[in-house]
């Protein structure tokens, strides 16, 4: 089926606003992840999720940040009271299972804090 | 904690040339996987090939190989045959294999030049 989408593409938002970052998995793959990569950096890595659960929110910055994937499918990261330093793309991942399998990447949303 | 580590930030390279791209990394694990992924202007990550770190045989994929120095924690990327659309952002990345979650940690990219 189709590859992993993400929404919204590009997102402008003003400091101190919540935003919310929509990740649509390849049909049938269990884990899922997030990743954040600034300007001149490489993606660095903010929670895992296999199935509904997060099984590794290491990664997140800070109690702004969560993250839901209530029926295992589809997966919103949540930023609260974005800073202008949120500034980046977001790149969310599927594979088939956790371990041995590829990571499919979408082609993230850039988001611009104000 | 591991670390990916690529030092050089800009290559260029004659169309039907030869490049290769340097990654070194640090862990004291032994069950992992290594992996070149590309990122054109669309930013869609695009893995190029992946080598596990048990295999001795370094991993081939048409026009790209690698060379993996387990010993010496190298993993390079060598494109043979360069061609306009190999141009992009280069990214090497670490797995571990025993970590339980099999998050990629990368390294901060090379971007690639191909000159026609």
């Amino acid at each position: 089926g189709a590859g992993v989408s993400q929404t919204p593409s590009n997102k402008v938002t003003e400091k101190g606003k919540y935003v919310e970052l929509r990740c649509d998995p390849i049909s049938g793959h269990t884990a899922l992840y997030w990743y954040r990569q600034s300007l001149g950096q490489g993606p660095e890595f903010l929670i895992y999720f296999q199935g509904t659960g997060a099984a590794d929110d290491s990664g997140l910055p800070n109690d702004r940040f969560f993250a839901v994937r209530p029926e295992g499918s589809v997966s919103t990261l949540k930023i609260q009271r974005t800073e202008r330093g949120d500034s980046a793309v977001y790149l969310c991942a599927s594979s088939l299972t956790r371990g041995n399998n590829e990571q499919f990447f979408g082609p993230g949303t850039r988001l611009t804090v104000l | 904690a591991q670390t990916v580590t690529q030092s050089q930030p800009e290559m260029s390279v004659q169309e039907a040339e030869t490049v290769t791209l340097s990654c070194t990394y640090d862990t004291s694990e032994s069950d992992y996987y290594l992996f070149w992924y590309k990122q054109p202007p669309s930013r869609q990550m695009i893995l190029v090939i992946r080598q596990e770190a048990y295999k001795q045989q370094n991993a081939t994929e048409n026009r790209f190989s690698v060379n993996f120095q387990k010993a010496a924690k190298s993993f390079s990327l060598k494109i043979s045959d360069s061609q306009l659309g190999d141009a992009a952002m280069y990214f090497c990345a670490y797995r571990s294999e025993t970590s339980g979650t099999y998050k990629y940690i990368f390294g901060t990219g090379t971007r690639l030049k191909v000159l026609a």
